[in-house]
């Protein structure tokens, strides 16, 4: 069973451009849930979706934003976008089975923000 | 005030030496994961535990989930430089499924 993937892996941008990351989840998972990691402040979550609808959010600015379609693939979007968003974005996608709430993930977007 | 607390933050011991990383929260989780990630990768999941006093062992790795569902730890036995990399404990509060808190991890060194 192929794993999760992301898209592009590196990306570098500059100040006050926009951004798009896409997200292929494991097939059959319905729940994508996004982060965003950095060395000070660890893993903090974004947003989660599930069949196409936001569930879960973090405390982000509304410059974050996402969606999920009908097969399941994610995209997110950074709007106006800082230096302080560089970050190694990642997605996690889960089956949800039994109430546990493992995630598996890919392998991330290393963005750059100059 | 972060849910999830790690300790240490930071361990570097030699080859063949035993360690225990912990993760204690004051709210009770439905589940909680332990995943190992190696730098520019993503975090890749070594173990759930769900029931209360749960112990769980994958090869030299021992995983023990709290009574009370509040806390777990980690623990290594005769730990080798493959073991190197952050550990992340993560956690779903209950009736909070789809939305997982993490910590902020364990670096751990393995030095041969």
């Amino acid at each position: 069973k192929a794993g999760v993937t992301q898209t592009p892996r590196y990306l570098i941008k500059t100040r006050g451009q926009q951004v798009t990351l896409s997200c292929s989840p494991i097939s059959g998972h319905r729940s994508v849930s996004w982060y965003q990691q950095t060395p000070g402040q660890g893993l903090q979550f974004l947003f989660e979706y599930f069949s196409e609808t936001q569930r879960n959010k973090g405390n982000f600015p509304g410059r974050f934003s996402g969606r999920q379609f009908s097969n399941s693939r994610s995209e997110m979007n950074v709007s106006t976008l800082e230096l302080g968003d560089s970050a190694l974005y990642l997605c996690a996608s889960s089956s949800l089975r039994a109430g546990d709430n493992e995630q598996f993930f890919g392998p991330g977007t290393r963005l750059t923000v100059l | 005030t972060q849910l999830l607390e790690q300790s240490p933050q930071f361990l570097s011991i030699q080859e063949g030496e035993n360690l225990t990383v912990y993760c204690n929260s004051s709210s009770v989780f439905s589940s909680l994961q332990w995943y190992r990630q190696e730098p520019g990768e993503g975090p890749v999941l070594l173990v759930t535990v769900v029931t209360g006093g749960e112990v769980k062992k994958l090869k030299r790795l021992t995983f023990q989930f709290g009574d009370a569902r509040k806390d777990s730890s980690l623990h290594i036995t005769a730990a080798q430089p493959g073991d190197t990399g952050l550990y992340l404990c993560a956690g779903a509060i209950v009736g909070n499924a789809g939305k997982s808190t993490f910590g902020d991890g364990t670096t751990l060194t393995v030095k041969p």
